[in-house]
């Protein structure tokens, strides 16, 4: 069964600092990967996604993410943090094999508190 | 584009009643549904899939009985949580797809149960 895991619970940044959220995922097949953030009583809105070709995806708000297949990760990164940018992110999982789409396993979450 | 709305935003209601939760996409053919329960400050858990036209696809664990899914249109699925508990108190999360990925996420319910 594929499984996500966020190992950083809490994570705080100073305002304009850089920002690197871990993910690491196992899975039999060549994933669709997924990063969405939520705010407090919100859904999910999606930042970035990789299902093939270039390992380095680029995303919504400034956000990116590396694919590397050797680590089972799939780390995102900012450069520099905005106030705005304090949410939960959510790594996530999909089946990549085939068309039709499948639900989704979730890591845990990382809970962003950004320092002024 | 890849709207989808989902409502009532929060309900709350009395132990042994049932709530029906709406999911719609608004620009999009939903082919595929899914539904995914929060807890507070805890991750999304799949619940289950719908397809058009077909019987909802449960996950390991979850009562189909409770939480009734229908998927009639292309645009529109429910949730009915029947003989609701506090238990059930929980954040509803809808996701559709038009056949791929990725889904796109509705808004949450917020159900709770006195």
């Amino acid at each position: 069964a594929q499984s996500v895991t966020q190992p950083d619970i809490h994570i705080t940044v100073s305002e304009g600092a850089s920002l690197e959220l871990r993910c690491n995922y196992s899975y039999g097949a060549t994933p669709y990967l997924f990063w969405y953030v939520q705010s407090p009583g919100q859904g999910l809105q999606l930042l970035l996604k990789y299902f093939s070709g270039d390992t380095l995806v680029q995303g919504i708000k400034g956000f990116e993410a590396e694919f590397k297949r050797s680590q089972s990760s799939f780390n995102l990164r900012k450069p520099s943090v905005h106030w705005s940018d304090a949410a939960e992110y959510f790594c996530a999982v999909g089946k990549g094999s085939g068309g039709g789409a499948d639900g989704l396993t979730f890591g845990k979450g990382t809970h962003l508190i950004i320092q002024p | 584009g890849a709207v989808v709305s989902q409502h009532p935003s929060w309900v709350i209601c009395k132990s042994g009643t049932s709530v029906k939760i709406e999911c719609r996409s608004l620009d999009f053919q939903a082919t595929t549904m899914f539904w995914y329960r929060q807890f507070p400050k805890q991750s999304l858990m799949l619940m289950a899939t719908s397809n058009e036209g077909s019987k909802a696809t449960y996950e390991q664990g979850v009562e189909k009985d409770k939480f009734l899914i229908n998927h009639a249109s292309l645009t529109l699925s429910t949730l009915t949580v029947t003989s609701a508990h506090p238990e059930d108190s929980s954040f509803y999360i809808c996701s559709a797809s038009d056949g791929g990925q990725p889904q796109h996420f509705g808004d949450g319910t917020r159900l709770s149960i006195l």
